[in-house]
């Protein structure tokens, strides 16, 4: 039973280029979230997505946006990219309307010059 | 708003010794807690977690964390630690199953031979 997937593992971009970065869930999992975390940082929490529609945001900039697909697959875009958007950017699934955990994938990290 | 504040960003420890990780939150409604691991270079493993009963979690690998509502903590424990359990460390609470994760900023645990 694959985990969480996420792809590219790596990914080096320039200010004000655009990044899509690609998630599929957990096996039966429905929900989709995704994270960014900060070198030395915590995780901050950037959106959720369920039954194709963005359920929660985070506070971050419209610059980022999401989108899931009907396999529960997910993408998020990152437009402009700022040198401060550097970061490992973390995909967690999770099942049903009100699930109790998330499963999180390896990540992508993403190094904007 | 929630937050979550990890007290100690490193801990150093020598093998089979006991260690202790505190965490504090803040919230104004009833939480869920987790401890989550991060191996270098990987995604985030849940370690426990607290929903609901009893005050005391375990994991299968030795660790327990104890919810102190009065405190608002979630202290996590080991009582003897290997090698291998060094790693980073993070507290995370959220205000309902499926709601988004807050995470505190990690604490470095270096075991020692």
């Amino acid at each position: 039973d694959a985990g969480v997937t996420q792809s590219p593992t790596h990914l080096i971009k320039t200010r004000g280029q655009q990044v899509t970065l690609r998630c599929s869930p957990k096996s039966g999992h429905d929900t989709v979230s995704w994270y960014q975390q900060a070198l030395g940082q915590g995780p901050q929490f950037i959106f959720q997505y369920y039954e194709e529609e963005e359920r929660q945001r985070g506070n971050f900039p419209d610059r980022f946006s999401g989108h899931q697909f009907p396999n529960y697959s997910s993408e998020l875009n990152v437009n402009a990219l700022l040198l401060g958007d550097s970061a490992l950017y973390l995909c967690a699934s999770s099942l049903g309307r009100t699930p109790e955990t998330q499963y999180f994938g390896p990540g992508t990290r993403l190094l904007v010059l | 708003a929630q937050s979550v504040t990890q007290l100690d960003s490193q801990v150093p420890v020598f093998e089979e010794a006991p260690v202790e990780l505190r965490c504090n939150y803040s919230s104004s409604v009833s939480v869920y807690l987790f401890w989550y691991v991060q191996y270098p270079n990987q995604g985030l493993q849940l370690l426990l977690k607290y929903l609901s009963g009893s005050t005391l979690v375990e994991s299968i690998n030795g660790f327990e964390a104890e919810f102190n509502k009065s405190q608002t903590s979630f202290h996590l424990r080991k009582p003897s630690v290997h090698i291998s359990d060094t790693a980073e460390y993070f507290c995370a609470v959220s205000e309902a199953a499926g709601n988004k994760l807050t995470f505190g900023g990690g604490t470095r645990v270096l075991v020692k031979p």
